[in-house]
């Protein structure tokens, strides 16, 4: 059972890179998100997707863009590295309300990310 | 304002002890409440929910959580921890419409002493 599947699980970037979190999942969730999680600020909601070809912001969006080409895939782009984008980032997936599983969501093992 | 919090911080129990993790929101419409636990270097899974029915519900790893709207809490305990339940422990709360913005606690550390 692969579940929520990230890749990288480290990465060191130096300020301006940019680069890209694969996320996947096999379970045919239609919503997808990625959430950022930060010592003293919880989890933050940074864009989410409720289904191929539909994205939307969240509560910290700026310097990330995401992509919903299908259903199993929603990749993060970081567009040009900053240190505060130093963070462990989560990607994870729900079905919609009414199926079996209800609302659960269900995450990856994170993604460490160090700009320096 | 809608908000979770989660009062404590840092929690350290001897190993055998009782548990209960506090948790409470501020929400305008009926809420429905999680508790994910998250083990060090992993991602979160899911303890249990609340949505509706009995306000006492049970959890995976012998959690259960008791919803009190009067008190507009949602509690997490255990009646005995064991040594692999040391980890970071997450309430969110959401609503039929658009749980998935869901609004999280800033989470409380479990530590347990052998």
């Amino acid at each position: 059972n692969a579940g929520v599947t990230q890749t990288p699980k480290f990465q060191v970037l130096k300020t301006g890179q940019s680069m890209t979190l694969q996320c996947a999942q096999d379970m045919n969730h239609e919503y997808m998100s990625w959430y950022r999680q930060d010592p003293g600020m919880g989890l933050r909601l940074i864009h989410y997707s409720v289904g191929a070809g539909i994205t939307d912001q969240g509560e910290v969006p700026n310097g990330y863009n995401v992509s919903r080409s299908t259903t199993e895939d929603f990749p993060l782009r970081l567009l040009s590295a900053a240190p505060s984008q130093t963070s462990v980032y989560f990607c994870a997936s729900s079905p919609f309300t009414g199926q079996s599983s209800g609302n659960t969501i269900y995450f990856g093992e994170g993604s460490w990310l160090t700009v320096v | 304002a809608q908000s979770v919090t989660q009062p404590d911080i840092h929690i350290t129990v001897s190993e055998g002890a009782s548990l209960e993790l506090r948790c409470n929101y501020s929400y305008g419409a009926t809420p429905y409440l999680f508790w994910y636990v998250q083990s060090p270097g992993q991602g979160l899974q899911l303890l249990l929910k609340y949505f509706s029915g009995d306000t006492l519900v049970q959890g995976i790893k012998g959690f259960e959580a008791e919803f009190k709207r009067s008190q507009s809490s949602f509690n997490l305990r255990k009646p005995s921890v064991h040594w692999s339940d040391a980890a970071e422990y997450f309430c969110a709360v959401g609503n039929a419409g658009n749980n998935r913005k869901l609004i999280w606690g800033l989470g409380t550390s479990l530590a347990v002493n052998p």
